[in-house]
């Protein structure tokens, strides 16, 4: 079975300054990996993605996240954060051997930029 | 596209009533989700669709819960009676078979509130 596991539940950090949000999996086989962004009283949202190819995907609004195999992270990163990425952020996981399968979310991560 | 469409957006019931959920999947995507959000538990996934099928209901607390798909493009969650327990906020998501199977788009939520 597959977790998440998002290390920090909130991230305070101060407007232009570079940012990292921390996940890791666990699975004992190939994941697909994911984040996504929830604004206040929204829905979640596709950040990026991490399916195959490079290891390093850049997905929306600046944002950048790593697959690490050998750490089993995919921590995201930003390098200059504005007053408008604040947000949770929440890790996913998902098998990719089956269409139907669902996807496992981690805890959340509270990013409060501030001015 | 209209994204994925859920009604209500906010419920306020007293407990002991039935309360029912709607959700419209966007057009031409196959598979539903269905999952309840608090701060204590985070984000859950309750139940799953593949083309109008239930696949894993393993997370619906209990028998008073109960999820339905009588067609590609309609699904409701009934709580039958409600409880204070239940107040969360209920998002609907829904992926479709190509493209991005992967990547599930989320509906605006329910906020449920049982007094």
């Amino acid at each position: 079975a597959q977790s998440v596991t998002q290390l920090d539940s909130q991230v305070p950090v101060f407007e232009e300054a570079p940012v990292e949000l921390r996940c890791n999996y666990s699975s004992s086989v190939s994941v697909y990996l994911f984040w996504y962004v929830q604004y206040p009283n929204q829905g979640l949202q596709l950040l990026l993605k991490y399916l195959s190819g490079s290891t390093l995907v850049k997905g929306i609004n600046g944002f950048e996240a790593e697959f690490n195999k050998s750490q089993t992270s995919f921590h995201l990163r930003k390098p200059s954060v504005h007053i408008s990425d604040t947000a949770e952020y929440f890790c996913a996981v998902s098998r990719p051997s089956t269409r139907t399968d669902k996807l496992i979310f981690g805890t959340g991560t509270r990013l409060q930029v501030f001015p | 596209d209209a994204g994925v469409i859920q009604s209500p957006r906010h419920e306020v019931t007293e407990m002991g009533q039935e309360v029912t959920l709607r959700c419209k999947p966007i057009s031409g995507h196959n598979s539903l989700f269905w999952y309840r959000q608090t701060m204590m538990r985070g984000l859950e996934l309750l139940i799953y669709f593949n083309n109008n099928v239930p696949i894993d209901d393993s997370g619906m607390p209990e028998d008073r819960f109960s999820a339905k798909m009588p067609n590609a493009s309609f699904s409701t969650l009934k709580i039958q009676p409600s409880e204070p327990r239940d107040s969360a906020v209920y998002f609907c998501a829904s992926r479709g078979a190509s493209g991005s199977p992967y990547e599930q788009y989320f509906g605006p939520g329910t906020r449920l509130t049982v007094t």
